[in-house]
């Protein structure tokens, strides 16, 4: 069945570093479509990024993410970590109509 | 307004007892799921509604009822709690089926079972 792997359970930086969760995937469908989705604390999980075609970057809220299907990854990035960006992020595979997850990033940015 | 309701936002429930856990949604979604989210685990998939039709996934199929009575609201009813079943239960909607990627979730359902 279809899997995804986010590697790092707990990241922690430090404001304004470059942040980098990672996301692999499999799945037997050839056109896969890829989400990040960001949940803070005492709120509603939420759609963050979803990915577009095969190497192209799609970009959100200074987040950007790009779907390689060579490597199954959609890897979630950006420039400069701010405090507002710890949260827990979930990777997610949609092929067949229903979302498979990935067990979470929790991501801590500390002053 | 794009919100996904859920109640109660915790319960309390002992062994052997049924819960009964509500959603509502007033975005005309057609498609509204259950999700199980237990510490540390990916949310696992229980069951969703493609307007009136249920689909349960194949290893909870036992386990949980669902209700979908309207087009906005949607139940998750477990007959007898078991230790198992506490996590947090997150309900969330989806337009339609061609667009399951981008669900609305609610704040969730806390479920302890004592």
């Amino acid at each position: 069945g279809d899997s995804v792997t986010q590697t790092e359970g707990l990241v922690t930086l430090t404001e304004g570093l470059p942040v980098m969760l990672n996301c692999t995937y499999q799945t037997i469908y050839s056109n896969p479509f890829l989400f990040w989705y960001v949940h803070y604390l005492n709120e509603s999980p939420r759609l963050l990024l979803k990915s577009s075609t095969d190497n192209k970057r799609t970009e959100h809220q200074g987040f950007h993410a790009t779907l390689h299907k060579s490597s199954s990854s959609f890897h979630l990035q950006k420039s400069s970590a701010q405090l507002s960006d710890s949260a827990l992020y979930y990777c997610a595979l949609d092929d067949t109509g229903k979302l498979t997850f990935g067990d979470g990033t929790v991501l801590t940015v500390k002053p | 307004d794009t919100t996904v309701k859920q109640n109660p936002r915790y319960k309390l429930a002992r062994v052997g007892k049924p819960v009964n856990l509500i959603c509502s949604q007033t975005m005309n979604h057609d498609t509204m799921y259950w999700y199980q989210k237990k510490p540390n685990q990916a949310p696992k998939l229980l069951l969703f509604y493609y307007d009136k039709i249920l689909n349960r996934e194949a290893d909870t199929f036992e386990k949980f009822q669902s209700s979908r009575p309207n087009n906005s609201f949607c139940s998750l009813y477990i007959g007898s709690a078991g230790l198992e079943y506490s996590a947090m239960y997150l309900c969330a909607s989806s337009r339609d089926r061609t667009n399951t990627g981008q669900l609305y979730f609610g704040e969730g359902s806390k479920l302890t079972v004592l």
